[in-house]
């Protein structure tokens, strides 16, 4: 089982839908999270860091469950410019920093 | 605004070529990482460096080494290349440790095919 798993999709809505990805992961003692955007055939970038309190960027939420290790980020609004590829992060507290990717949500926003 | 630059940003080899990909970011950061990505499986960490003259294992090491010549610059090389290893490489850097910010700036990319 991979450490930071994800859905890849992919899920495509209509403009102006709301649409949720979840991320889990396996350990237990993973200490930040973080949400990575990734356009085709391009190089990820930071979307948001995903706060216990969860935490809102405009039109992104991003919340984390400990109880049931999963980090989400929830999208409203959708615009087409949306399309990607969603990357959840994860750094695990046993090591130096090392941040371990999930495998993507791929998202197509449809006019 | 150059940031993170790759090179080569394409290469074909043979099985049992050796190569290497090289690296280098101008924003003065301490870390610098390997990353290859692989549909389906996201990215994963091949090495990292802390700071110069410092290297460590990722997820999956096998078949590569690095060097951190410098600040700046951090390479990794196949030495025998096989076809397991056609993916697209990501070097990326971050100012200190990532469990800051969790902010890696990416390279372009190097798209790797091994025949």
């Amino acid at each position: 089982r991979k450490e930071v798993e994800q859905d890849p999709g992919p899920f495509n809505v209509p403009e102006g839908a709301t649409v949720a990805f979840n991320c889990t992961y396996s350990n237990s003692a993973s200490q930040s999270f973080f949400w990575y955007r990734q356009d085709c055939r391009k190089e990820p970038k930071l979307l948001m860091s995903v706060y216990s309190s969860g935490n809102e960027d405009g039109r992104f939420t991003a919340q984390l469950n400990r109880a049931s290790q999963y980090i989400s980020l929830l999208i409203r609004d959708s615009k087409l410019s949306d399309s990607a590829t969603y990357l959840c992060a994860v750094i695990r507290s046993s090591n130096t920093g090392k941040l371990i990717f999930g495998q993507g949500t791929t998202l197509q926003v449809k006019p | 605004n150059a940031g993170v630059t790759q090179t080569p940003k394409f290469q074909v080899l043979k099985t049992g070529q050796s190569m290497t990909l090289q690296c280098a970011q101008d924003m003065n950061h301490n870390s610098m990482y390997w990353y290859r990505q692989d549909p389906g499986m996201g990215l994963r960490l091949i090495y990292y460096s802390a700071s110069e003259g410092t290297t460590d294992k990722g997820e999956v090491p096998n078949g590569y080494n690095v060097s951190r010549l410098n600040k700046r610059e951090f390479s990794l090389r196949l030495e025998s290349a096989a076809p397991s290893q056609t993916s697209v490489y990501f070097c990326a850097s971050s100012p200190g440790a990532v469990a800051n910010t969790g902010e890696l700036f990416f390279g372009e990319g190097s798209r790797l095919t091994v025949l």
